[in-house]
Order: structure tokens, then C-alpha cells, then sequence
């Protein structure tokens, strides 16, 4: 079956940096999308990856490696608004999208 | 004006009703989508279409059908509500040719149906 896991709950303090992870079993790989869910919104694109290596805006980054299965988002210098879940998704050989349950983060002053 | 609505944004009905959500879109896109969102899991697709004459089943089509009555314009109707479809409801649209890279989906603001 295809499998997308992240850790449910993180936490992180203000204005620190935050590593989400992100891990895939999917058929077939066809790009790697993290999304940010605020409570009770839609989810809006954040970044998206299909080769390897770093991708950085501004004060978020992804990272992928699709040896491994494995991205990350890298988030920096926190701020309050940062409190959001963070959804990894991939897409797989069908052009599907496949998603994971998402991470909740939350920023503490 | 967002470029994809849903209506209604909150609905309550009872076991056996018939429901219909409704999704617009301002986009342009040919490619819409209906997803579920339950508490701990990942959202999960129900229906897409890539054009007007086009439906396809997701991965949880069963209880649910769709009608593409435009290309701005989709619809997801439960024939006969039950419990367990509590749940958040959103609409996407995708355009091949837009986004920063892969196709980038955009997302409605999301219905929330409680089902008694």
C-alpha cells in the first residue's frame, strides 16, 4: 500500500527553527508538495519538490531525497502565525496525490 | 473575490437525506477535485474531473456522485446520508500550465457536514 508519515505534533519555540519530516511509500514518485493547513482553513501550497536537494523561500525550505523516501520543511526564525498544520503529500504514478495526516505545529512564546 | 467558493460552509442533516455541496471556481482550471478530511487522517480524494466531460472515482467513491456542470462548476452529492460521513469537505482546482511547479492545487475554504 502506499504510506505517508509524519509525527503527529511538534513543538517549537518563537522565533527558533523547526525540521518537520516527512516520509513516503508510494507507487511510483512524481513530486513532493508540503502544504499549510491554519485550524478550520484550506490548505495553501508552500513548496513542491522533485529532484533532490534544497529548495529555499524565504524563511521556509524543503528538502528531498527520493533515495531514502524522505523530505523535510525547514522553518525558520518562528513566528506565532507559524501555528498551522503542515501536510506532506506526493504524487504517485498515476498523478494522483497521496497525503500524509499532517504535522501540528505549535509555537510557544 | 476567492477564487474557488464552496456552499454551503456548514451543514447539519439527517441520516438517509440527500445532500448536495457545491464548488465554483474563477481560475480557469479544467481540473477540479473532491476531498474529505477526517481528524488524523490525510485528506483523501472522492472525485475528480479533468474537464467537462470527464469523471473519475478516487480513492473513497462509495455513497458519493459528482456532476461537472461547467468547467468553473462541481458538484458532490451524498444520496443518502449516513454518520460516518462527518466530515470536512473540500474542493481543488489544478491547471497544467499554473503553479510554481507540479501542477499546484488550490483549495476551496471547505464544507463542514455533520451528519445525525
Amino acid at each position: 500500500g502506499q504510506n505517508i508519515d509524519q509525527p503527529t505534533e511538534m513543538t517549537a519555540t518563537e522565533g527558533a527553527i523547526v525540521q518537520i519530516n516527512c516520509t513516503y511509500q508510494t507507487s511510483g514518485f512524481n513530486g513532493l508538495f508540503w502544504y499549510q493547513q491554519h485550524a478550520g482553513e484550506a490548505p495553501t501550497f508552500l513548496s513542491y519538490n522533485v529532484l533532490d536537494g534544497l529548495e529555499e523561500k524565504g524563511r521556509f525550505s524543503s528538502f528531498l531525497s527520493r533515495s531514502k523516501g524522505y523530505s523535510y520543511l525547514l522553518l525558520k526564525e518562528l513566528q506565532m502565525k507559524d501555528s498551522a498544520s503542515y501536510l506532506c503529500a506526493v504524487r504517485d504514478s498515476n498523478y494522483q496525490l497521496i497525503w500524509g495526516a499532517g504535522t501540528k505545529l505549535i509555537i510557544k512564546p | 473575490d476567492a477564487d474557488v467558493t464552496q456552499t454551503p460552509r456548514n451543514r447539519i442533516t439527517k441520516t438517509g437525506k440527500r445532500i448536495m455541496l457545491e464548488c465554483s471556481q474563477t481560475k480557469g482550471h479544467d481540473r477540479m477535485y473532491w476531498y474529505r478530511q477526517d481528524p488524523g487522517l490525510g485528506l483523501r480524494l472522492i472525485y475528480y474531473s479533468f474537464d467537462v466531460k470527464d469523471i473519475n472515482k478516487g480513492e473513497i467513491s462509495d455513497g458519493y456522485s459528482v456532476s461537472r456542470q461547467a468547467q468553473a462548476k462541481f458538484s458532490l452529492s451524498l444520496e443518502s446520508a449516513i454518520p460516518n460521513q462527518t466530515a470536512l469537505y473540500f474542493c481543488a482546482t489544478s491547471d497544467l500550465s499554473e503553479g510554481e511547479g507540479g501542477e499546484t492545487q488550490y483549495f476551496g475554504p471547505g464544507t463542514r457536514l455533520l451528519v445525525l
